[in-house]
């Protein structure tokens, strides 16, 4: 009974291959983001989509494409990879309505580029 | 000036002491307030919501001051499972939420 599930939770790849991460909530959630979180354990908002519609969208490179095919998924695909996005890209869900929101996070997806 | 800064630590405290943080924040518009903890290798975890009015909840306590612009959170009676990072965070609206880069404690025996 996962609230937040990911998939991989490990991804080790070469530069320059495309790759695509998974996540799935449970909660019945209506929000849905992607967090990076890097080396030094800053942790950076990526996308935000609510309704399977795109409403935030940080300074991310174009390398980068968010979809949401329902409120329940959504999923990040990364295409060319370079060594900067070795990073653990965290999944996270929360309601939309309301300021104090809790945000449940996925386990994470630790990706190394080589 | 980053929107939300905390010091990196760590914070080597001994069992049963009494230890506290801050987060300052640059935007003025934030106004949802929040403590997460994580632990290493993990995901981040809502600890507690920081109420203008501050908030308890057992032996922590979250203050938000908004005319210096920091929350703080306070862990009494220190126990060793409380070692983890504190990230805090906030939200300005459109569910954006910034987190700040995250306070380790290190609980001693």
């Amino acid at each position: 009974d996962t609230a937040v599930s990911q998939t991989p939770k490990y991804l080790v790849t070469q530069m320059g291959n495309d790759k695509s991460i998974k996540c799935e909530q449970n909660l019945g959630h209506d929000t849905m983001y992607w967090y990076k979180q890097d080396s030094k354990k800053f942790l950076k908002i990526m996308f935000s989509y609510n309704n399977k519609e795109l409403i935030i969208n940080e300074t991310v490179p174009n390398r980068f494409s968010p979809k949401s095919p329902d409120k329940a998924h959504l999923n990040l695909h990364i295409n060319s990879l370079e060594l900067g996005d070795s990073a653990v890209y965290f999944c996270a869900s929360s309601l939309a309505s309301g300021s104090y929101n809790e945000q449940f996070f996925g386990p994470g997806t630790r990706l190394t580029v080589l | 000036r980053k929107e939300v800064e905390q010091d990196p630590g760590p914070f080597n405290v001994p069992e049963g002491a009494t230890v506290a943080f801050n987060c300052t924040y640059s935007n003025s518009a934030s106004q949802s307030f929040f403590w997460y903890r994580q632990d290493c290798r993990k995901e981040p975890k809502l600890l507690m919501s920081v109420y203008s009015s501050g908030n308890e909840d057992g032996r922590f306590t979250a203050q938000l001051n908004r005319a210096s612009q920091y929350i703080s959170l306070l862990i009494r009676d220190s126990k060793l499972s409380d070692s983890a990072t504190y990230l805090c965070a906030m939200s300005g609206g459109y569910q954006k939420v910034t987190f700040g880069t995250g306070t380790k404690l290190q609980v001693i025996p």
